[in-house]
């Protein structure tokens, strides 16, 4: 069935480090592709989005590629603060009713 | 308020108690969304509200759950006779009529079944 698999945490990296997390997804056909991130204290929020294949969404400094050909969406930046600290989850949906989100990787960048 | 709100934060029960927890979406969000996340598990779907339309219950794990959207604004979820296998965080989301894909979500309530 559907499903979204990414790389369990956690996660710990010195500020200004790289930091690639990997998320590919099983699904039939070109769902919407997503990353959340949960702050501490805070609810979930969208962080980017991609909508179709190739296509690149990017906020905050964090950039992930729609890549048809390894049903992946693995999200990047070059550069991690401390305030990227969070949980952040890889989701897709078709339509509006069939999110489909992974377990979560949770980030800790150290001084 | 400008957010999704969503009550208690925190709910001890016991088993076999029912429970009620409520959802207050974004004023003129036509959409909304409950999940469970479970200890390692990602977010479980568990019921979708679309403005007047009958509810996908398809994500209910059992006649134990149910939820209510009354004037297309605040939902109530309510778990009847609870089992420590229900012992989650329930999150609420909801999302405009425009659809933007884009989901915001509540803080989450944290249910313990004792």
């Amino acid at each position: 069935g559907d499903s979204v698999t990414q790389m369990e945490g956690p996660v710990t990296l010195s500020e200004e480090a790289f930091l690639t997390i990997n998320c590919t997804y099983t699904a039939t056909g070109y769902p919407s592709l997503f990353w959340y991130v949960q702050y501490p204290g805070e609810g979930l929020q969208l962080l980017l989005k991609a909508t179709k294949a190739d296509d690149k969404g990017s906020n905050k400094g964090f950039e992930a590629t729609y890549r048809k050909e390894t049903t992946s969406f693995h999200l990047e930046k070059g550069s991690v603060q401390v305030s990227d600290s969070a949980v952040y989850f890889c989701a897709f949906a078709w339509g509006v009713n069939q999110f489909y989100f992974g377990t979560g990787t949770s980030l800790t960048v150290i001084p | 308020g400008a957010g999704v709100s969503q009550s208690p934060s925190n709910k001890v029960t016991e088993k076999g108690k029912d429970v009620e927890l409520r959802c207050d979406p974004i004023s003129g969000h036509t959409a909304l969304y409950w999940y469970r996340q479970s200890l390692g598990q990602g977010l479980e779907f568990l019921i979708y509200f679309q403005g007047n339309s009958a509810p996908d219950k398809s994500g209910l794990p059992s006649d134990r759950f149910s939820a209510e959207r009354t004037g297309g604004s605040v939902s109530t979820l309510t778990i009847q006779r609870t089992q420590q296998e229900d012992s989650a965080v329930y999150l609420c989301a909801s999302m405009p009529q425009t659809n933007t894909g884009e989901l915001f979500f509540g803080e989450g309530s944290r249910l313990t079944v004792l």
